[in-house]
């Protein structure tokens, strides 16, 4: 079984297009994260929800919009995808956000911006 | 600026040998510390977390944390190819949220 599943997998787009990721855990966690993975490995946190609730809000264009329906999915939409935005995205979840625990991460969604 | 370094390396060492992976962390009162593994165009995969001064065993793997001087290490014993990847040191800064900085990451290769 899948712990943090995310899909697509790949995503290839134009440049202005609208584009979701979809992520979904079930390890029972209260929180999952976004994150961005450049081209130079770095690996940067955008967004935090606990239990559905926004907590971390990262300096992040407002293009990009999580949403989180229940606890065990968080998705991201991005509004007018530009060159920049190509990057591996990875869904994390851990519990409870104040706890410390560590975070078990997605297997990405490489995005690519044509 | 809340900032964890890392060595980008690569670090190189040969099969059997011991692999010291360093990090060091700008928050004096972080509480939390991982490493993670991350194969190329893979996942990050957590390995070890750490949460007080000293060290802390796993099979092959060994976490050393020293607070006082805001340093962080991981040592792998007898090191296998299959051990090549990248390690990811990351830290949950103080002021709540589980928010974890992660450094660059170290990049090792184990070479037969």
């Amino acid at each position: 079984d899948t712990a943090v599943s995310q899909t697509p997998k790949y995503l290839v787009t134009q440049m202005g297009n609208d584009k979701s990721i979809k992520c979904e855990q079930n390890l029972g966690h209260d929180t999952m994260y976004w994150y961005k993975q450049d081209s130079k490995k770095f690996l940067k946190i955008m967004f935090s929800y606990n239990n559905k609730e926004l907590i971390i809000n990262e300096t992040v264009p407002n293009r990009f919009s999580p949403k989180s329906p229940d606890k065990a999915h968080l998705n991201l939409h991005i509004n007018s995808l530009e060159l920049g935005d190509s990057a591996v995205y990875f869904c994390a979840s851990s519990q409870a956000g104040f706890s410390n625990q560590p975070q078990h991460f997605g297997d990405g969604t490489r995005l690519s911006i044509l | 600026q809340k900032e964890v370094e890392q060595n980008s390396g690569p670090l190189s060492v040969p099969e059997g040998a011991i692999a010291s992976l360093n990090c060091t962390y700008s928050d004096r009162g972080s509480q939390s510390f991982f490493w993670y593994r991350q194969y190329s165009g893979k996942s990050p995969e957590l390995i070890m977390s750490i949460y007080s001064n000293g060290d802390k065993e796993d099979g092959r793997f060994t976490a050393q944390l020293n607070k006082a001087s805001q340093y962080v290490s991981l040592l792998i014993r007898d090191s296998q190819p299959s051990d090549s990847a990248t390690y990811l040191c990351a830290v949950i800064f103080s002021g709540g949220y589980n928010k974890l900085i992660f450094g660059a990451g170290t990049r090792l290769a184990v070479h037969p």
